[in-house]
């Protein structure tokens, strides 16, 4: 049950460069997310999908791009990092069924340091 | 969810005792309430969740307890453990609108053995 991953686990790079966080879930949950976690802020949504094909900004979208081609994989794209960027990024899913299931699952997350 | 600053609220508990996580929601549509736990180095994980038509639920050795009037809600652990020791945060959702969440930005429970 291998249910949602991220990769890579650690990432350091540098002003400027495009960077792409990867998650990927088992369960065929419709909805996937993006948080950024930083202390003091909690956890702030990125990006959001609630289907392959159909994403939307969350809080703090400036600065990332978003894809879901197919239902279990969900990248996330700096186009060009910058030192606010510097955090750590979570991937969820949940299953949005008839009786509204809101319950996130989380993955591990990629600790993302841009120098 | 609340802004503390830099620090992060902490709750420093004997283990054994029972310890009382508190939360202060924003917005009074909010329907749908869940308590995450996150241990170091990991993801959130789902601890408990409510509904705004109850004021009460209870799970293995977890309660929560949401007052609308007030706009609070509180994670009692009953008999801590060191294992329980992690952040652990509220989350809100307004009624009607998509599967999104808004998290608080956590507390700290410390079990001292």
């Amino acid at each position: 049950d291998a249910g949602i991953t991220q990769s890579p686990r650690y990432k350091i790079t540098e002003t400027g460069r495009q960077v792409t966080l990867m998650c990927h879930q088992t369960w065929s949950h419709s909805y996937m997310f993006w948080y950024r976690q930083d202390l003091g802020h909690g956890l702030r949504l990125i990006y959001y999908s609630a289907a392959a094909d159909i994403t939307d900004k969350g809080e703090v979208p400036d600065g990332y791009v978003v894809s879901r081609s197919k239902t279990e994989n969900f990248p996330l794209t700096l186009e060009s990092a910058t030192r606010s960027q510097t955090s750590v990024y979570f991937c969820a899913s949940s299953e949005f069924g008839g009786r509204t299931n809101e319950k996130l699952f989380f993955g591990s997350g990629t600790q993302l340091s841009v120098l | 969810g609340e802004n503390v600053g830099l620090h992060l609220p902490t709750l420093s508990v004997q283990e054994g005792d029972n310890s009382i996580i508190n939360c202060a929601y924003s917005n009074s549509a909010s329907d749908y309430f869940i308590w995450y736990k996150q241990e170091s180095g990991k993801g959130p994980q789902f601890i408990i969740d409510i509904r705004s038509n109850m004021d009460k639920r209870q799970g293995q050795r977890v309660t929560v307890l949401l007052n609308k009037t007030v706009k609070h809600l509180s994670l009692q652990i009953a008999a801590t453990q060191p294992g329980d020791s992690a952040v652990y945060f509220c989350a809100e959702k307004e009624g009607g609108a998509t599967n999104k969440l808004i998290f608080g930005t956590g507390t700290l429970l410390a079990v001292q053995p």
